[in-house]
């Protein structure tokens, strides 16, 4: 059945270096490719979205990138601060009524 | 615009008993979902509706029961519940216009303990 798979499940870096979080998925009907942030505690919320017909989006210190050839997408953060520690989950969907979460990265901005 | 609210926050239970947990949007979403987060698991789909009267099962509808009778409205129960559904429930909605994929909003959550 559909699939996204996320890596890594944890990541470390320090205040002001980037992170990187993969995911791949298996559908490739998929066509929409949100990312949310979900702060401890807190409701997971959308923080940039792509979708099938741009390779590429970029909002201030957040990127997303697509490759559709490798069913492949990832979210870039740079000049990363301790506000940004939080899981991220990546999705697809494919237009119809269900979206596919990955499992969730959790990260830590060490100060 | 309250977004997505559901009642209540927080509960407590005992195994057997029963509850319902409310979910609300005022937002005139056609589609609405609920999951249950675990640690470790992600969000895992648990019943969804594309409009009012429909439901459908989602990854793991066992122990549940939903009802959409009203579009604003969708409601979660647990009929008897089971340690095993302690968890943080998330309901979300999206639009749901046709041919258009969009995004889910989330409600705050609501976090299940059965003992």
């Amino acid at each position: 059945g559909e699939n996204v798979e996320q890596h890594p499940s944890t990541l470390s870096v320090q205040e002001g270096d980037s992170a990187v979080i993969k995911c791949t998925y298996s559908d490739s009907a998929s066509n929409y490719f949100p990312w949310y942030k979900q702060e401890l505690g807190k409701r997971p919320q959308l923080i940039i979205d792509i979708r099938s017909n741009v390779g590429e989006k970029k909002d201030q210190r957040i990127a997303v990138t697509l490759n559709k050839t490798a069913k492949h997408f990832s979210l870039h953060i740079t000049e990363t601060q301790p506000e940004d520690s939080a899981v991220y989950f990546c999705a697809a969907s494919t237009g119809g009524f269900k979206t596919i979460f990955g499992a969730g990265t959790r990260l830590f901005v060490k100060a | 615009n309250a977004g997505v609210t559901q009642t209540p926050k927080f509960r407590v239970l005992k195994t057997g008993q029963s509850m319902t947990l409310l979910c609300a949007q005022d937002m005139n979403h056609e589609y609405m979902y609920w999951y249950r987060q675990d640690p470790g698991m992600g969000l895992r789909l648990i019943h969804y509706s594309v409009g009012e009267g429909t439901t459908a099962k989602g990854e793991v509808p066992d122990g549940y029961n939903v009802s959409r009778l009203k579009k604003q409205n969708f409601l979660l129960g647990l009929e008897s519940a089971a340690p095993s559904q302690t968890s943080v429930y998330f309901c979300a909605s999206r639009l749901g216009l046709a041919g258009i994929t969009d995004t889910q909003y989330f409600g705050p959550g609501t976090r299940l303990t059965v003992l």
